[in-house]
């Protein structure tokens, strides 16, 4: 069964400092993945996606993901972190069946401090 | 382009009651797929619709049905209302055919059951 980890419930850093948004992922074939992002009382927002192709995928907002293969993992990062990237962050991969459901980790709550 | 639109925004019925929430998706996009998210259980998929077709269901009981109208708007309907079924209900839309195509999320209607 197709599965996706988040194994941090939040993670803080300083504004200007790099972020990274750690998911792992379990599929059977190939694993097409994404991140979305969910602000207060509001749906999910997508920034980016990996298909194919180069292992670092670049996104919305300056966010951008590096797909590693080996390790299972497709974690989010930015360079430089804003407060108001504060926000509940979500990775899924969509599921074997080939249709639009997608499987989504437990989502990371990333808390930027000025 | 709108985005997606969903409505109500906001719904409080009682238990055992029913309820129909309504789901416009981006213009020609013909995928509709439904999502439930609560604190405990995190974002789970419920159905997609393409064509007017469910595709794929999710592990909800048959108390949760969808359908989805010749201009890909969607609506989904929770029978026999249960405290449990207090969430907020994502809806999300995407493009179909050839490719992998990401989601993209409307407000949500947040459902609360007295």
């Amino acid at each position: 069964a197709q599965s996706v980890a988040q194994p941090e419930d939040q993670v803080n850093v300083a504004e200007g400092n790099p972020l990274t948004v750690k998911c792992t992922y379990s599929v059977s074939g190939n694993p097409y993945l994404f991140w979305y992002v969910q602000y207060p009382n509001r749906g999910l927002q997508f920034l980016l996606k990996y298909i194919t192709g180069d292992n670092l995928v670049k996104g919305s907002y300056g966010f951008e993901a590096e797909f590693n293969k080996s390790q299972t993992s497709f974690h989010l990062k930015k360079p430089s972190a804003l407060v108001s990237d504060s926000a509940l962050y979500f990775c899924a991969v969509r599921d074997s069946s080939n249709t639009g459901k997608l499987i989504f980790g437990q989502g990371t709550t990333l808390q930027v401090k000025p | 382009k709108a985005g997606v639109t969903q409505t109500p925004r906001y719904l409080i019925k009682t238990r055992g009651q029913q309820v129909t929430l309504s789901c416009s998706p981006i213009s020609g996009h013909r995928s509709v797929s439904w999502y439930q998210q609560t604190p405990g259980q995190g974002l789970q998929f419920l159905f997609e619709y393409f064509s007017e077709t469910q595709r794929n269901k999710g592990n909800f009981p048959g108390r949760f049905s969808g359908r989805q109208f010749s201009n890909s708007r969607s609506e989904m309907n929770v029978s026999t209302l249960e405290l449990g079924d207090s969430a907020l209900y994502l809806c999300a839309s995407s493009l179909a055919g050839q490719g992998i195509h990401e989601q993209y999320f409307g407000p949500g209607t947040r459902l609360t059951v007295t």
